[in-house]
C-alpha cells in the first residue's frame, strides 16, 4: 500500500537560514512525490513535484525537493527561508488506480521561520 | 493557470440542517473532482471521487448518505452535508483534475476550502 510519512511535527528555523522539511515514502512502481503548502484557513498551493528525470526538483517560491530513491526520501529545502515561509507543509504521492489516480497525503509539517 | 473556487469560504448552520458546498473549476474542464475533509492540525482525507455524470466512490467509512456529492457538469462539483452535526464541524476542500491535453492537463487543483460549523 502507498503511504507518506512526514516525521517531524514541526520546523522550527531563523530566517536567512537554510531549512529542511523531511518526506519519506512508500509505494509500488514509480512514484509520484509532490509538495504543498497551506496557509491558515486556505487551501492548498502547488510547490513542486517529482515525475521522472533529474532528483533534483525546483519548484515555486525558491523551493526545491531531492529525490532519493535509495532512500525513498523526498525531502523538501530552501536555502534561505523567510519568515513568510511559515505555513504547514505537505508531502503527497500518488497513486495511479482504474479510471485515474489517487492522491494520498502526509500529515503535515508545519514550519515556523523566526525573525 | 487553472483555478478551482469553492462557494460559500465559510458557513454557520444549526444542527440538524443541511449545507451545500459547491466546487467549480474556472478555467478548465474538471471530468474527475475530489472531496476532502482536514480536522484542525491534521491531514487532509479524501472523502470521495466524483467523475462527471457518474456517481460519487466514497472512500471507506465516509457515509454516502449524509454527504451527497452531485458532479452534474464539467465545472461544477457540490457536497451536500444532510442533517449536520457539531462533530461535521471541518474544513472541506475539494480539487478538479483535468484530462490529458486539454488546459489545465491531467492534474489535481486545489480549491480555498470550505470552513464548515455547526452549531
Amino acid at each position: 500500500a502507498q503511504s507518506v510519512a512526514q516525521p517531524e511535527d514541526q520546523v522550527n528555523v531563523a530566517e536567512g537560514n537554510p531549512l529542511t522539511v523531511k518526506c519519506t515514502y512508500s509505494v509500488s512502481g514509480n512514484p509520484y512525490l509532490f509538495w504543498y503548502v497551506q496557509y491558515p484557513n486556505r487551501g492548498l498551493q502547488f510547490l513542486l513535484k517529482y515525475i521522472t528525470g533529474d532528483n533534483l526538483v525546483k519548484g515555486s517560491y525558491g523551493f526545491e525537493a531531492e529525490f532519493n530513491k535509495s532512500q525513498t526520501s523526498f525531502h523538501l529545502k530552501k536555502p534561505s527561508a523567510l519568515v513568510s515561509d511559515s505555513a504547514l507543509y505537505f508531502c503527497a504521492v500518488r497513486r495511479e488506480n482504474t479510471g485515474g489516480f489517487k492522491t494520498i497525503f502526509g500529515a503535515g509539517t508545519r514550519l515556523f521561520v523566526k525573525a | 493557470g487553472a483555478v478551482v473556487s469553492q462557494h460559500p469560504s465559510w458557513v454557520i448552520c444549526k444542527s440538524g440542517t443541511s449545507v451545500k458546498i459547491e466546487c467549480r473549476s474556472l478555467d478548465f474542464q474538471a471530468t474527475t473532482m475530489f472531496w476532502y475533509r482536514q480536522f484542525p492540525k491534521q491531514s487532509l482525507m479524501l472523502m470521495a471521487t466524483s467523475n462527471e455524470g457518474s456517481k460519487a466512490t466514497y472512500e471507506q467509512g465516509v457515509e454516502k448518505d449524509k454527504f451527497l456529492i452531485n458532479h452534474a457538469s464539467l465545472t461544477l462539483s457540490t457536497l451536500t452535508v444532510t442533517s449536520a452535526h457539531p462533530e461535521d464541524s471541518s474544513f472541506y476542500i475539494c480539487s478538479a483534475r483535468g484530462e490529458r491535453g486539454t488546459p489545465g492537463g491531467y492534474e489535481q487543483y486545489f480549491g480555498p476550502g470550505t470552513r464548515l460549523t455547526v452549531t
